[in-house]
């Protein structure tokens, strides 16, 4: 089965800052790599499809890219509408979620 | 617009049966595969499974044993049926459209007598 190893696991940080959230792959997933954010209570929304995509509504200070097997979701200027818990998807091999970043406020 | 909606009990005895329903609008079963994603409060996503638009399914090795998916594409209904239910699969189940694009609400199980 695919591993996804995501770090960190909690991430403090202010409005306005630049932040990168990765998972690695244990085995090759191409580029088969999803981002979602969810907010308490709610259903999980998709951020990024295919590594680098941007989704449908999703505002352009979010970015996904990819390293060999390790895969960052980065968001620029945070705002605080982005407090949130984000979780990577791999669909390569069935699929495997990352155990998620949570995303507040330092 | 397209919509998903879970459906379920709420509340099931341990060793029970789980039967929950995602009922979709907007969209063809026919064209679209529908997947089951599960949350433990406070935990990270599981995907359960998976109804593909051909009537086929995948599971989670991790639930073969007792998960069985199904569809009824005349009343836009996906099922999923899982025994043997114990406390650690008390959560919230989710059904989702095949691109993880359109998510139902989510609907919480509990596992308790």
């Amino acid at each position: 089965d695919i591993q996804m190893t995501q770090s960190p696991s909690s991430l403090p940080a202010s409005l306005g800052d630049r932040v990168t959230i990765t998972c690695r792959a244990s085995q090759d997933i191409g580029n088969y790599l999803r981002w979602f954010q969810q907010k308490p209570g709610k259903s999980p929304r998709l951020m990024i499809y295919g590594a680098t995509n941007l989704a449908a509504g999703v505002p352009s200070r979010f970015s996904g890219s990819r390293s060999g097997s390790d895969y960052s979701l980065t968001i620029n200027s945070l705002e605080s509408e982005d407090m949130a818990i984000y979780y990577c998807l791999q669909h390569n091999e069935y699929h495997t979620f990352g155990a998620g970043t949570k995303l507040e406020l330092k | 617009q397209v919509q998903l909606k879970e459906s379920g009990p709420g509340l099931v005895q341990p060793s029970q049966t789980l039967s929950l329903t995602c009922t979709v609008s907007g969209f063809s079963l026919t064209s679209y595969s529908v997947h089951w994603v599960r949350q433990h409060s406070g935990k990270s996503l599981e995907w359960m499974g998976r109804m593909w638009s051909d009537g086929d399914t995948s599971y989670n090795s991790a639930f073969t044993s007792r998960l069985s998916i199904s569809r009824d594409t005349s009343k836009s209904q996906v099922f999923l049926k899982m025994n043997s239910l114990q406390t650690e699969d008390t959560g919230t189940y989710y059904c989702a459209r095949r691109d993880f694009d359109f998510w139902g609400p989510g609907t919480m199980v509990t596992v308790s007598s």
